[in-house]
């Protein structure tokens, strides 16, 4: 069965510094998005991505918070200068249609 | 923020007996609900999910039931089972323009005893 994966599975990184997430959603998906989940808090919204661009953002996706879809399989999520409260659980998800969205496992970001 | 809400943090069953899962809902924007089941270290899976057009679905084990008017849904599972054990998130999405952007609940853990 078709999966979303995402890469690395864990990153430490320092603050400030930059980091990419990656993400490799269903082939045949039409709708790309970042959740990230703070320890012990909720999964939050981030970005959903559809046509090349960007079709919605939340109050967290600052100037900082980039996505792309360089190619047509990778999906990625770069944070240019890193802070200590962006640490948590990402995830990616994808969907054919926008309703069902199917995740990948996550990666844990450790901001130092 | 509080649009969606899993009130029971956790919840203990024992196996071969039903499992109901709440939760409550704020937004009446709301027109697309689905269960993702979590386990440690993981990504959220897709278990079932309901349009506001119907008040049920229902898959294998797992049955979805929608009640609009008191912006109410839950999730049963019949018989439970050992494996069924993980953390149950509800989310809601809005059609109106946002792609169907997830908000999510805090997440119910589901214990079910041998």
């Amino acid at each position: 069965e078709p999966e979303v994966t995402q890469t690395p599975s864990h990153q430490v990184t320092q603050m400030g510094q930059e980091v990419i997430l990656r993400c490799v959603p269903i082939s045949n998906h039409l709708y790309f998005y970042w959740y990230r989940q703070i320890l012990g808090q909720k999964v939050e919204f981030l970005v959903s991505f559809y046509n090349n661009e960007i079709s919605e953002k939340s109050e967290i996706f600052d100037d900082q918070f980039s996505v792309e879809r360089p190619d047509g399989s990778n999906f990625t999520l770069k944070i240019r200068s890193t802070k200590l409260e962006d640490s948590a659980m990402y995830f990616c998800a994808s969907a054919v249609v926008s309703e069902t969205q199917y995740f990948g496992p996550g990666t844990r970001l450790l901001v130092l | 923020d509080q649009q969606v809400k899993q009130n029971s943090p956790s919840l203990s069953v024992q196996e071969g007996r039903i499992s109901i899962l709440n939760c409550d809902y704020t937004n009446s924007m709301f027109d697309y609900f689905l269960w993702y089941k979590k386990y440690p270290a993981e990504g959220p899976t897709f278990l079932i999910s309901i349009s506001s057009i119907k008040d049920k679905n229902e898959d294998g084990r797992f049955t979805v039931f929608l009640n609009k008017s008191a912006k109410h849904l839950s999730l049963h599972i019949v018989p439970s089972q050992p494996g069924d054990s993980a953390v149950y998130f509800c989310a809601a999405g809005d059609s109106g323009g946002s792609n169907y952007k997830l908000t999510f609940g805090k997440g119910t853990l589901l214990t079910v005893n041998p």
